[in-house]
């Protein structure tokens, strides 16, 4: 089946610092990918729509200036956190639709974001 | 903006049959209803999707209202290992339709 893979799983960051998250499809090409933000005990906050060869569309009260996003192939799509502050920890999730006879969508495992 | 509405919390015994509801009032023609399941600190896992047929897999069985207003999702017999929650939403058939999340079922399966 499809499976997206999720790098780092965690990181440790001190304010100020940029930190980057990939996320790659393994066994498909995904054209479009998805980056969705949880606090502890909360859903998930979609904040972007990653699409490959073109700028990513964010979601209303999303800082695209803070949570940069490239999609330079169609297996990659990374979110760069920049200048970080405490207030960006967080779990950081991406997903990805493709495949022949995928079914739905495939979410990576997500990344545990400490900002110190 | 979630256009589903799931209790916020259910137990169940283990061995027993997990029915979780969903309702999805405003679901449109084309909008298939998926479920998602989210153990603690884990990207959410898919379970199963459906359009207006009832569907079953290997994990679950998901049963539409004819109306398409409501769902339900069955473990038919849930384990500890179930404890998880559980994700109700919307998508479309497109590649680029995105999904989002409202906020789930806590299931706490027990023994």
């Amino acid at each position: 089946g499809a499976v997206v893979s999720q790098h780092p799983s965690r990181v440790i960051c001190k304010s100020g610092t940029s930190v980057k998250i990939e996320c790659r499809s393994l066994d498909f090409q995904a054209t479009t990918m998805f980056w969705y933000r949880q606090f502890p005990k909360k859903s998930l906050m979609l904040m972007a729509t990653s699409n490959e060869g073109s700028k990513a569309t964010y979601e209303q009260g999303v800082e695209k200036d803070k949570f940069l996003i490239n999609h330079a192939s169609l297996t990659l799509s990374t979110l760069t956190v920049t200048s970080a502050h405490p207030e960006d920890s967080s779990f950081y999730i991406c997903s990805a639709r493709g495949g022949t006879g995928t079914y739905g969508y495939t979410f990576g495992s997500g990344t545990r974001l400490t900002v110190v | 903006d979630a256009k589903t509405t799931q209790p916020p919390s259910m137990d169940c015994a283990e061995g027993r049959a997990a029915n979780l509801p969903c309702n999805h009032s405003t679901i449109s023609g084309n909008e298939y209803v998926y479920w998602y399941r989210q153990i603690h600190s884990q990207g959410p896992q898919y379970i199963i999707h459906g359009l207006k047929n009832n569907e079953t897999n290997e994990m679950a069985s998901l049963i539409i209202t004819e109306d398409r207003k409501s769902s339900t999702l069955i473990l038919p017999h849930a384990t500890l290992r179930d404890t998880a929650v559980y994700y109700c939403t919307l998508g479309l058939t497109g590649g680029g339709n995105k999904l989002t999340f409202g906020t789930g079922t806590q299931l706490k399966v027990e023994l």
